[in-house]
């Protein structure tokens, strides 16, 4: 099984500035990673796929990056709306398909 | 757009079998797989199984003993069955779909909360 370890697992951000995000696989998965979003008491939202794909109707402001077994998630000027936790996702090497723990975003 | 809605219920027992169902709303079961996720305090998101409209299967080794995951097209709905439930099964189970087997998840249910407790 691939493990997923994201750090850090809290981040603290002011409003406008801007975030990094990590994700490390335990072996490469080449670019087949996708990243989360999710807010309190809802699913999970598809931001990006193929490691740096945006999904339909994410905005320009997250990009992702990296391949193998290192990948970075960016949020350029974080929103009110982006304050929220992030998840990467494994799809190359399966089953099971797994997700790392997560990091959380939160206002400075 | 599809939307995803699903049901089942919320309060087991130990040693009893949860049942879930996902309704499949704008849009065919055809061309995609179909998947369920599980996300609880202690494990985080944790993948379960996915099945496609023609009943091919994958299942999480982990859980592949207890679950059973089935597809009604003619009900454009599918569904998971976790047998043998304990409290380590209490988690937010969300309904999914993906557009290949093994893949990434483009579009999720409401997640509904499944707690076991005696």
């Amino acid at each position: 099984e691939v493990v997923m370890t994201q750090s850090p697992a809290t981040l603290s951000v002011s409003p406008g500035e801007g975030a990094t995000l990590s994700c490390r696989a335990s072996q490469s998965v080449n670019s087949d990673l996708a990243w989360y979003q999710q807010k309190p008491g809802q699913a999970p939202r598809l931001l990006i796929y193929g490691a740096s794909t945006r999904a339909t109707g994410i905005p320009a402001r997250f990009s992702g990056s990296g391949s193998g077994t290192e990948f970075t998630l960016t949020i350029s000027s974080l929103q009110s709306e982006d304050f929220a936790t992030y998840y990467c996702q494994q799809y190359n090497n399966w089953p099971p398909l797994t997700f790392g723990g997560g990091t959380k975003v939160d206002i400075k | 757009q599809v939307q995803l809605q699903q049901w089942g219920a919320g309060l087991l027992k130990p040693s009893e079998t949860l049942s879930l169902s996902c309704g499949v709303f704008g849009g065919s079961l055809s061309g995609n797989y179909w998947t369920w996720v599980r996300q609880s305090p202690g494990k985080g998101l944790e993948w379960i199984a996915e099945i496609n409209h023609v009943g091919n299967t994958n299942y999480n080794p982990s859980l592949k003993s207890r679950v059973t995951i089935s597809i009604d097209t003619a009900k454009n709905q599918f569904s998971l069955k976790l047998s043998s439930v304990t409290a380590a099964d209490t988690a937010v189970y969300y309904c999914a779909r993906s557009g290949s087997g093994g893949y990434y998840c483009d579009s999720w249910g409401q997640g509904t909360l499944v707690t076991v407790s005696s």
